[in-house]
């Protein structure tokens, strides 16, 4: 059985970065197209980014490019999210998950989902 | 302000049957890409219930169904239960700079 866990709770300061992990058990790591989403308090789902396996491609939303990275442990089979320059509205579960591979990846349903990681932005 | 417009909110009473719109547009639901529907509970990750516009995933009961038309899809929910009650999102692909990965804004689905 296929699982996505991801790292605790963090609270940053405003212009700060913060890394949100995420492993896979059950499965490797470079089969699945992975995603991240984020989901602030009382808002819907966003998109950050995703990598498609088929191509090697990362790809961000317009909305983060330049503030996001998705970087990957192959032999730890943990992929990670780093945001930079945090602010007040950063503040969101994060969530990674991985598509069905059943569609491409960038139109890929999301079949499995880590827990969620809680991001503070306070000062 | 998403690309794929959904009703902020629903609702219908036990074993009603009730029905959320995710309505797009040309760069996307409209050019043929597959939409996929999420149920969020209070305090839990999203689940897939339906892919590729009308697939059910496994597990999900048959209360639960989707379709596609022209620029727009919709989720159907029948024979209401209480444990319905939780937000739904619609998601599909976006070719303008507003994807290429899209969410609706989410419907609330409230049990009368």
């Amino acid at each position: 059985q296929v699982q996505l866990v991801q790292s605790g709770a963090e609270v940053k300061k405003p212009g700060a970065s913060v890394r949100v992990s995420c492993k896979v058990s059950g499965d490797t790591l470079t089969k699945l197209s992975r995603h991240w989403v984020r989901q602030a308090p009382g808002k819907g789902l966003e998109w950050m980014g995703g990598f498609d396996p088929e191509d090697g491609e990362t790809i961000y939303a317009q909305k983060f490019q330049g503030r996001v990275s998705m970087t990957e442990d192959i032999y730890k089979d943990t992929a990670y999210m780093e945001l930079s320059s945090l602010r007040s509205e950063d503040t969101a579960i994060y969530y990674c998950a991985t598509g069905l591979k059943k569609f491409p990846a960038m139109n890929d349903a999301f079949d499995l989902w880590g827990q969620g990681t809680l991001v503070t932005v306070s000062s | 302000q998403s690309v794929l417009t959904q009703p902020p909110s629903v609702s219908g009473a036990p074993g009603q049957r009730v029905t959320i719109s995710c309505t797009g547009n040309s760069s996307n639901i409209g050019a043929g890409y597959d939409v996929h529907w999420y149920q969020v509970l209070p305090g839990a990750a999203p689940k897939l219930l339906i892919s590729g516009n009308t697939n059910r995933h496994p597990g999900v009961p048959d209360r639960f169904s989707g379709s596609k038309s022209g620029t727009s899809a919709s989720l159907a929910i029948t024979g209401l239960q209480a444990e319905d009650e939780a937000d739904y999102y619609c998601q599909s692909y976006d070719s303008s700079l507003s994807g290429p990965v899209v969410f609706g804004g989410g419907t609330s689905l409230t049990v009368l």
